[in-house]
């Protein structure tokens, strides 16, 4: 089965420099969430998208933005990049079923930011 | 607000022994509960969901988790430990369709 799909996997990028990070979705699925998680954290919501628009957002910092396509693929673009951001960042995508009860998101395998 | 506590930082079993992860949630609407693992330098695999059906929820891998309102505990059950489910465990919790809450997670580390 398909799932996730996440770009690049690793990605080295100095302070100050900018960052844009790449997520497909399981086809057919509508909703696209994008979460960070730091060394031995748990993983922190940033931001979500349903059908194109912005539907939740959490704590992603002003330098942070995202867009979800008219694909369903979704962007996650970070500027003025701080040692911080060193994290691994994953997106996951659902399917939003009217009055149905599955809400379960699926991740991709993440990408592994490293600012130096 | 929704948030999740998870018992144990690292919970240490031998293999065959039972695997026991806790999990309480805090909701003010029904939660949705679920629980994910994370093997190193990987993303996150669904175990298993509770979603306001079935209180005893069946996963893979041969985990279970049991949905206790009274107690606000969603513990992840495993009869017999195996040495490839050492790897990070982690409760989450939303409601609706929206962003999942994670707990800080649970090292499980298994010993022959």
């Amino acid at each position: 089965a398909a799932g996730v799909i996440q770009s690049p996997r690793h990605l080295i990028k100095e302070k100050r420099e900018t960052a844009t990070l790449k997520c497909y979705p399981i086809p057919r699925h509508d909703t696209v969430y994008w979460y960070q998680q730091g060394p031995g954290q748990d993983p922190q919501f940033l931001i979500s998208f349903y059908e194109k628009m912005q539907s939740d957002k959490g704590s992603i910092p002003d330098r942070f933005s995202a867009q979800q396509f008219s694909d369903y693929h979704s962007e996650l673009n970070m500027s003025s990049l701080e040692l911080g951001d060193s994290a691994l960042y994953f997106c996951a995508s659902s399917l939003f079923l009217a009055g149905g009860n599955s809400y379960e998101q699926y991740f991709g395998p993440g990408t592994r930011l490293t600012v130096t | 607000a929704q948030s999740v506590t998870q018992l144990g930082s690292h919970v240490s079993v031998s293999e065959g022994a039972l695997v026991l992860l806790r999990c309480n949630y805090s909701s003010s609407v029904p939660p949705y509960l679920f629980w994910y693992v994370q093997y190193p330098n990987q993303g996150l695999q669904l175990l298993l969901k509770y979603t306001s059906a079935a209180t005893l929820v069946k996963g893979i891998n041969g985990f279970e988790a049991e949905f206790k309102k009274s107690e606000t505990s969603f513990h992840l059950t495993k009869p017999s430990a195996h040495m490839s489910d050492a790897a990070e465990y982690f409760c989450a919790v939303s409601n609706t369709a929206s962003k999942l809450t994670f707990g800080t997670g649970t090292r499980l580390q298994v010993t022959l």
